[in-house]
């Protein structure tokens, strides 16, 4: 089974920027790997933020965007807020199935 | 609104079984795939498996720790979805979530299973 590497804490200031990547075991990402991000709060569900590597859901705020850079799916938020901090995790496609990251807990400080 | 409810979970002993639902309102699960995810204390998210739409021939894809344990399926007729467990382990204790097709974004609540003896 593929393994999904994400960094396991990154922190940003208020108003900065952030990217968040994930990398597969089997090579680079692609689109065909169809990746996800979610966000995911203490005590919370997890929100879908973006699927097939780059479309929003409605309730996506625009500071976040997703894209795929330099082999690996990235999520980038532009102008963190607070209430952003939380716990990120992407979700690639494989033929046998798909398989999440570890997650990215992201600090807005 | 749309909601997705997850129900179901429970304690259970070691080699025990337990089905699980996941319920919608305000959207119609036959067109989507669906999923299961699963998350436990303290952990990341793990998937389990998904079930696809009827027309996309209603087959199944599982995790390798589930496989040949967990069955999903789904009856469109009553807008539900379900996780058939069997032969349960310690290390399936984990919060279960169902998940509508990628391009709906929906999550259920969760529901709690816990396998302890």
């Amino acid at each position: 089974q593929a393994v999904v590497t994400q960094e396991p804490s990154l922190t940003v200031s208020p108003g900065g920027t952030v990217t968040l990547t994930c990398g597969s075991s089997t090579g680079a990402v692609t689109s065909g790997h169809y990746s996800c991000w979610f966000q995911q709060k203490p005590g919370q569900a997890p929100r879908t933020l973006i699927y097939d590597t780059s479309n929003k859901l409605s309730w996506t705020p625009v500071r976040f965007s997703g894209s795929l850079f330099g082999g690996k799916a990235a999520l980038t938020l532009s102008g963190a807020q607070p209430e952003d901090e939380a716990e990120y995790y992407c979700l690639l496609s494989y033929s046998s199935g798909r398989v999440f990251g570890g997650g990215t807990k992201l600090t807005v400080l | 609104e749309v909601q997705l409810v997850d129900s179901g979970g429970g304690l259970v002993k070691p080699g025990g079984s337990l089905r699980l639902s996941c319920g919608a309102s305000g959207f119609t699960l036959s067109g989507a795939w669906m999923t299961w995810v699963r998350q436990a204390p303290g952990k990341g998210l793990e998937w389990v498996g998904r079930i696809r739409s009827e027309a996309a021939g209603g087959t199944t894809d599982y995790a390798a720790p589930v496989k040949g344990r967990f069955t999903i399926s789904r009856d469109d007729s009553k807008n539900t979805m379900y996780l058939q467990m069997n032969s349960l382990k310690t290390e399936d204790t984990a919060v279960y979530y169902c998940k509508a097709g990628d391009n709906s974004g929906y999550w259920g609540q969760g529901t709690l299973v816990t396998v302890s003896s």
